[in-house]
């Protein structure tokens, strides 16, 4: 069965401070996501990748950086957080839109 | 630019009705149309997706409806439950776009019992 695990689930973290999202993909997919989901606006491409090693910006990139260090993960990282980066973050992968899955997210509030 | 369009934001209806949540789109090579469900604290998932060579789609009690021409789809939950009280988002592909969705700004169906 496909699995996108997320960690943590729920991440307090200071303004100014550094912030790093985990996801893991026991699915083999070499496309995986980045996006953060906010009430209005759906979901927003952070970042996303195409396989290890590569790293691209989606539509919302400013104040965020990826990296994908193996096939099976990937990571959001916040080198400056602001509050306005408070959110929930889902992770996905998929080898088509057809084979898109998601974790189960991680809240995150920036003080 | 948003690509592709959902209303009503947000959505009430009674339990038994039918609702109905809508999609439109300016790009006409999108191939490709899912609609994802998301309750809260839980991961979007696969509800339901049509492809343009088919106008409707049918899975149970959801049904999309497709209008290639106008650029237009629906999808009809029918004889709501408070159980489908979730977010429903809209999203679209295209092959040249390496199956990259652009996904709507959601619907917030509540069913009241």
């Amino acid at each position: 069965e496909a699995a996108v695990t997320q960690s943590p689930r729920n991440k307090v973290a200071v303004t100014g401070g550094k912030v790093t999202l985990s996801c893991n993909q026991t699915n083999n997919h070499n496309n995986m996501y980045w996006y953060r989901q906010d009430t209005g606006h759906g979901l927003r491409l952070i970042h996303y990748s195409y396989g290890a090693g590569s790293t691209e910006k989606g539509d919302i990139p400013d104040g965020y950086k990826a990296s994908r260090p193996s096939q099976e993960n990937f990571s959001l990282i916040l080198e400056l957080a602001t509050p306005s980066q408070t959110s929930v973050y889902f992770c996905a992968s998929g080898g088509t839109a057809e084979t898109l899955y998601f974790g189960s997210g991680t809240r995150l509030t920036v003080l | 630019q948003q690509q592709v369009r959902q209303s009503p934001q947000s959505l009430t209806v009674w339990e038994g009705e039918t609702a109905i949540l809508n999609c439109s789109y300016e790009d006409s090579t999108f191939d490709y149309f899912p609609w994802y469900r998301l309750f809260p604290g839980e991961s979007p998932a696969l509800l339901i997706a049509i492809r343009p060579v088919s106008n409707k789609k049918e899975d149970g009690r959801f049904t999309i409806f497709f209008n290639k021409r106008e650029k237009k789809l629906s999808l009809h939950i029918t004889d709501s439950q408070p159980g489908d009280s979730a977010t429903y988002f809209c999203a679209a592909s295209a092959v040249d776009s390496n199956y990259q969705l652009i996904w709507g700004s959601g619907t917030k169906l509540i069913i009241k019992p």
